[in-house]
């Protein structure tokens, strides 16, 4: 069985400031990973896939995420944060070949002006 | 516009009382879930369905029902509801049943059970 730990339940940052949300995996196999993004009142959208492929990972809006196999991890990451990015963060994974997805509980990402 | 659609988008029901959610996906896809969201839990699974008359258990299938007779549509149908399924649902929808997929969500349907 997988399963995700997001570290944090609120991130605060302030504009311009660099994002990082965490995210750690369990699971017997290499899986599949992903990163979505939950704007209030609204669905998930999809931020970032890893389906092992090339390790670093470019996503919309500029995020990017680095699948490091020897950490087990997924974090997220952004440059430069913008007031607009504040929404809450879930990480997701998948075992190849199976279209289950266990999500972590969120992170939700505060910028402040 | 390919979406998924959810209805009603907000809904107050009493413990006992039947009721379905619908979820309706015009994009042709496979593969349709339905997800809860409770704060603090992330999203479970409830239930998924790989393609038409076929279906399976997620990781919080008690109390739920779906069925799967056509493609574009995956009702969650609730028999009894109770307190504990007041929620945040989201349908969701992927072009084939494996993980490489994108998962597209519907807008959600807030659920309280009084």
């Amino acid at each position: 069985a997988q399963s995700v730990t997001q570290l944090g339940s609120h991130v605060s940052v302030s504009e311009g400031a660099l994002v990082l949300l965490r995210c750690n995996y369990s699971s017997s196999v290499p899986p599949y990973l992903f990163w979505y993004v939950q704007y209030p009142n609204q669905g998930l959208q999809l931020l970032l896939k890893y389906t092992s492929a090339a390790t670093l990972v470019k996503g919309i809006n500029g995020f990017e995420a680095e699948f490091k196999k020897s950490e087990t991890s997924f974090h997220l990451t952004k440059p430069s944060a913008h007031m607009s990015d504040a929404a809450e963060y879930f990480c997701a994974v998948s075992p190849p070949g199976y279209s289950t997805l266990t999500f972590g509980k969120g992170t939700m990402l505060l910028v402040s002006p | 516009e390919a979406q998924v659609t959810q209805n009603p988008r907000y809904l107050i029901t009493v413990t006992g009382k039947k009721l379905t959610v619908t979820c309706s996906q015009n994009m042709n896809h496979e593969y349709m879930s339905w997800y809860r969201q409770d704060p603090g839990l992330g999203l479970r699974q409830i239930y998924y369905s790989m393609n038409v008359e076929v279906t399976d258990k997620g990781d919080v299938p008690e109390g739920y029902k779906v069925s799967r007779k056509e493609k574009r549509n995956f009702p969650l149908i609730l028999e009894s509801p109770s307190p504990n399924q007041t929620s945040l649902y989201f349908c969701a929808s992927s072009e084939k049943g494996l993980g490489t997929y994108e998962q597209y969500f519907g807008p959600g349907t807030r659920l309280t059970v009084t």
